[in-house]
């Protein structure tokens, strides 16, 4: 069964960046059949695809966060990774980590989400 | 980017009801459609892929139809699971989008 988790501060200060870890457990990040994807939820709002990272290191960004976004990954470790710079009230969010099935396209698995405020 | 419009955001339902949601996308997806269910405080699930394929698992009284660029989801006979918010989503390429989403409420 896998499981994902997401890990990182609950609170970041507006123009710093925010971090997040997702953990893969259960399953290898290094399948070639699937994507790993980051997702966020502004309280009361839709779902906002951020990107998507495949085991090799290949990225894809919204275009409207690219300048801002990083997405990385730790095989070793079975872990991705979110960096968003310069954050605004607007960034706002519970932000999930998912897995993609690569050729399907759809989202299969999803962490529980962690919300992450951002404050003075 | 393709946008993709879902209507109506909030739908008011009864128990036994049927009901419609559609998603428009602004060009063709061909049939790389997904409808997932969200309830309070928890992630997404999926429904149906592909437009029209049913998740294993998942209540054969939602069905999924369309193709291109406009697209259904129906709840055969609405029951007290399914208040939740539906969100439908492309995947044509590397990017995906989500639609706005729509709230099933009780009557």
């Amino acid at each position: 069964q896998l499981q994902l988790q997401e890990s990182g501060p609950g609170l970041v200060k507006p123009s710093e960046t925010l971090s997040l870890t997702c953990t893969v457990s259960g399953g290898s990040i290094s399948s070639r059949n699937y994507y790993w994807v980051w997702i966020r939820q502004p309280p009361g709002k839709g779902l906002e695809w951020i990107g998507s990272i495949f085991y090799s290191g290949t990225t894809y960004y919204n275009p409207s966060l690219k300048s801002r976004v990083t997405i990385s990954v730790d095989t070793p470790k079975n872990q991705f990774s979110l960096k968003l710079s310069s954050v605004t009230a607007a960034d706002t969010a519970v932000y999930y980590c998912a897995r993609r099935i690569a050729v399907a396209g759809i989202i299969d698995d999803w962490g529980q989400g962690t919300l992450v405020t951002v404050s003075s | 980017d393709i946008q993709m419009t879902q209507s109506p955001s909030t739908l008011s339902a009864s128990v036994g009801d049927r009901v419609t949601i559609t998603c428009r996308a602004s060009q063709s997806i061909s049939s790389w459609l997904a409808w997932y269910q969200q309830k309070p405080g928890k992630a997404p699930k999926l429904l149906i892929y592909k437009a029209s394929s049913l998740e294993s698992g998942v209540p054969s009284r939602f069905s999924g139809s369309g193709s291109g660029t406009e697209f259904t989801l129906t709840i055969s006979s609405l029951q007290p699971d399914d208040f939740a918010t539906y969100y439908c989503q492309q995947y044509n390429g590397y990017s995906l989008t989500f639609g706005g989403g729509t709230k099933v409420e009780i009557k």
